[in-house]
């Protein structure tokens, strides 16, 4: 089964602070996994997308680097700040057929303190 | 528009009632994704319309439940004789399949 797994489920830091989060996925055949953040209340910001074929991609203070041979991916959050405080998502296109859908993992919750 | 519109953005409905929940994705994108969003649960896959082909029905939870894609543009996720679990938000996304996916705001659903 195909599945996607997120930890920790939360996490709270000091603001200033860099941190990482961890995204492993069960099968390595993969298009692409793409990163989101969730504010309370409200829809899905897509953040970066990794292809398959890319090791890392950066915007701004954000990072994701994908190793998929390992099944896993990260996002490094430098310098946080409490406006980073949300659930962060990670989503995975796995290969096979036409079928493009999001396989989602339960999230981590942050919260970045002042 | 600019971004995936979904409407209502709120609805409380009696239990038994039948309820449409309506999704315009952004223009020219060619995949539609369902989900839905219990309360402290993850995202669950409901349904997925890629351009003209069939679409993956296989996360709707009964046959209480359909959706449509009229013109290969708005979507329109149907659910008959709602049932009080079936509160939770319901969520919309498009793309150019496989490339990056962008959500609306969701309608949040609460049957009483």
């Amino acid at each position: 089964k195909q599945e996607v797994t997120q930890i920790p489920a939360a996490l709270s830091v000091p603001e200033g602070e860099n941190l990482v989060l961890n995204c492993s996925f069960t099968d390595s055949a993969i298009y692409n996994l793409q990163w989101f953040r969730q504010d309370p209340g409200k829809g899905l910001t897509s953040l970066l997308l990794i292809q398959s074929s890319q090791r890392e991609q950066t915007s701004g203070r954000l990072n994701a680097s994908l190793d998929k041979s390992s099944g896993r991916s990260t996002l490094y959050i430098a310098a946080s700040q409490p406006g980073d405080s949300a659930t962060y998502l990670c989503a995975v296109r796995f290969s096979g057929g036409s079928n493009y859908k999001l396989t989602f993992g339960k999230g981590t919750l942050l919260t970045v303190n002042p | 528009g600019a971004g995936v519109s979904q409407s209502p953005s709120n609805k409380v409905t009696e239990k038994g009632k039948d309820v449409e929940l309506r999704c315009d994705p952004i223009s020219g994108h060619t995949a539609l994704y369902w989900y839905r969003q219990s309360l402290g649960q993850g995202l669950e896959f409901l349904i997925y319309f890629q351009g003209n082909s069939a679409p993956d029905k296989s996360g709707l939870p009964s046959d209480r439940f359909s959706a449509e894609r009229t013109g290969g543009s708005v979507s329109t996720l149907t659910i008959q004789r709602t049932q009080q679990e079936d509160s939770a938000v319901y969520l919309c996304a498009s793309s150019l399949a496989p490339r990056e996916a962008f959500f609306g705001q969701g309608t949040r659903l609460t049957v009483v």
